[in-house]
Order: C-alpha cells, then structure tokens, then sequence
C-alpha cells in the first residue's frame, strides 16, 4: 500500500526567505506525485505534479519540487516566500490505473513579518 | 474548462438531523468524483469514491453514505448526524485518464450540536 508521510507539522518562515516542505513516500512502483495548497476554509487547490520525465517540476505560485527516487521523496520549495503563502500544503501519491491518491497529514505553513 | 461546485458552504444541525450535500462537476462527462472529510488540524480522509453513475465505493463504515444519481452530481447523506461528523467536507473530481489529478471544490462546512 502506498503512504505519504509530511515530517514538519507546523513549519515558520520569515517574509522573502527560502522554503522547503519536506514529503516522503512509500510506494512499490513509480508513483506519480502532488502538491496541494489549502488556504483557511478554502479546498485545495493544485500546485503541481510530477508523473515522468524531468525529476525537477515547476509549478504555479512560484512553487518547484524535485523527485528524488534514491531519497523516496518529493520535496516542495520557494526561494522568496510571500505573506500570501500562508497556508496548509499536502503531499499525495498516486499511481497509474488507480483512482485513489494518498494524502500526508499537512504542513501549516506560517510567514512572520 | 471544468468546475466543480459544492452547497452550501456551512451547515448547522442538530444531532440526529438529516444531511444533504450536493457536489457538481461542470465541463466534462464521466469524472471519477470524490467526497473527503477533513476533521480540525488533521488530514484527509477519503469517504466515498466513484466511477460512474451509481457506482459507489466506501472507504470508511460509518453512518454516512453516497450517491451518484446523474453523472456530474455527487452527494453525500446521513439518516442521522452524529456529533463526530462534525468537520469540513471536500468533493473532488478526476478526469479519469490513467493518471488521475484531483480537484477540490471549495467545500461544505458542517457542525453538528
């Protein structure tokens, strides 16, 4: 069975420093991998994913992750945060022909002035 | 382009009352569609999924159930609330193409007094 596991639950980080959100995952086969965001009673919204090819993904927001597959991990970074960055971000796993994703349990982002 | 909407937005009810909660995709046929909970500081949980019309799969027995009774239209039921079904509901869908990205609506804030 796949999991995903999120080791900071609660991460702080000042206005236009450098972010790094750590996920690791278990999974038999190649997985393919997300990033979510979550804003205060918001849904979640979609950073990026990754599913082949260049281990280094780019998404919107400003967010990049980079698949490590010796490492099991799949970590989301920033090089300036905003104060609008505050929020929950998710990890999850999928694999191909499976209609489910596995979800970590979040990291609480918050940005001190 | 899609877009998946979710009523209402917060719901107060009494234990032992009905629930109700509607989820609808728009701009595409045949989603995969999902419905999560989200309990207060912690993860999701993934409660029903499905992959066509009255095609439901549980994920967790509890007292809540699922139907799909057209195919863009998701929702969720209850006979009778308990208080731990308090928490923030999440439907999502998937375009159901082998390797499947959800998206999140904005979401159903339930209490239960």
């Amino acid at each position: 069975a796949q999991s995903v596991t999120q080791p900071d639950i609660h991460i702080t980080v000042s206005e236009g420093a450098s972010l790094e959100l750590r996920c690791n995952y278990s999974y038999g086969a190649t997985p393919y991998l997300f990033w979510y965001v979550q804003s205060p009673g918001q849904g979640l919204q979609l950073l990026l994913k990754y599913f082949s090819g260049d281990t280094l993904v780019q998404g919107i927001k400003g967010f990049e992750a980079e698949f490590k597959r010796s490492q099991s991990s799949f970590n989301l970074r920033k090089p300036s945060v905003h104060w609008s960055d505050a929020a929950e971000y998710f990890c999850a796993v999928g694999a191909q022909g499976n209609e489910k994703l596995t979800f970590g349990t979040g990291t609480r982002l918050t940005i001190i002035p | 382009s899609q877009t998946i909407h979710q009523w209402p937005a917060t719901l107060v009810q009494p234990v032992g009352s009905p629930l109700s909660l509607e989820c609808t995709v728009e701009g595409t046929s045949n989603p995969n569609l999902y419905w999560y909970r989200q309990a207060a500081g912690r993860g999701l949980q993934l409660l029903f999924y499905s992959v066509g019309i009255g095609q439901i799969s549980s994920e967790v027995p509890q007292n809540l159930s699922a139907s799909r009774p057209q195919d863009r239209q998701f929702i969720l039921s209850s006979k009778k609330l308990l208080l731990s079904d308090s928490g923030f509901y999440l439907c999502a869908f998937g375009l159901g193409q082998g390797f499947e990205t959800q998206y999140f609506g904005p979401g159903t804030r339930l209490l239960v007094l």
